[in-house]
């Protein structure tokens, strides 16, 4: 599987976009991006996959480089409710392997 | 509504004592997933099932055995051969283990266990 980097940590402001890097250089043609959060002491909870192309719902967007190296998820406009750690997945088959991810916190 | 149930929330074991975690859900998904989490780092996978009758090691077995004699239930158990077992463990689900279709994998709720 490819190895992703994220950012141990970042702040946003309150009704701000929250940008979330991620680098995995090593991917592979067929491995897809996951981005699943977690708050404290809950399971993760999905929130956007992609492949090549970018990707929006009704939670983020994801945008993924031409080159496929790296990725950011959007937060359009954050909320104290979205103070979580966020794990940035690259994989292909049966399970997911999660990272430290990248705790973002949201402040008023 | 369908989801996963994990029981109990939290558990308390002494030391050489065997304990079984259970987990039960109810969105007929093909593949089950054991997650560990220890304090600040991320979820590394105990084991995994895809089907009935069948499952597979992840990262981290040694000292922890399953079974999947129905498709709604993957329960763990915690052996005393696992040295380090206090820890957050969860349970998800997903429609295929392969082709992660839609939303994916769907956590329950972890059930935290601490040895006394």
């Amino acid at each position: 599987d490819a190895k992703t980097t994220q950012p141990p940590s970042m702040d946003c402001a309150e009704g701000r976009a929250a940008n979330l890097p991620c680098n995995h250089s090593t991917i592979s043609g067929n491995e897809y991006v996951y981005w699943y959060r977690q708050i404290h002491s809950q399971g993760p909870q999905y929130i956007i996959h992609g492949l090549k192309n970018n990707e929006t719902n009704e939670m983020a967007s994801l945008i993924i480089t031409e080159d496929r190296k790296s990725s950011t998820l959007i937060l359009p406009h954050a909320t104290l409710r979205d103070t979580a750690v966020y794990y940035c997945i690259v994989r292909v088959g049966y399970a997911l392997n999660f990272g430290k991810g990248t705790s973002l916190l949201v402040t008023p | 509504d369908g989801g996963i149930t994990q029981s109990p929330k939290y558990l308390f074991r002494k030391e050489g004592q065997n304990v079984t975690l259970s987990c039960e859900q109810n969105l007929n998904h093909d593949a089950m997933y054991w997650y560990r989490q220890d304090p600040g780092q991320g979820l590394r996978l105990i084991y995994y099932s895809q089907i009935v009758n069948d499952f597979q090691k992840g990262d981290i077995a040694e000292g922890y055995s399953v079974s999947r004699e129905k498709k709604e239930s993957f329960p763990l158990t915690v052996t005393s051969a696992q040295k380090n077992p206090t820890a957050f463990y969860l349970c998800a689900s997903s429609i295929q283990h392969r082709a992660l279709i839609g939303g994916g994998y769907t956590f329950g709720s972890g059930t935290r266990l601490t040895v006394v």
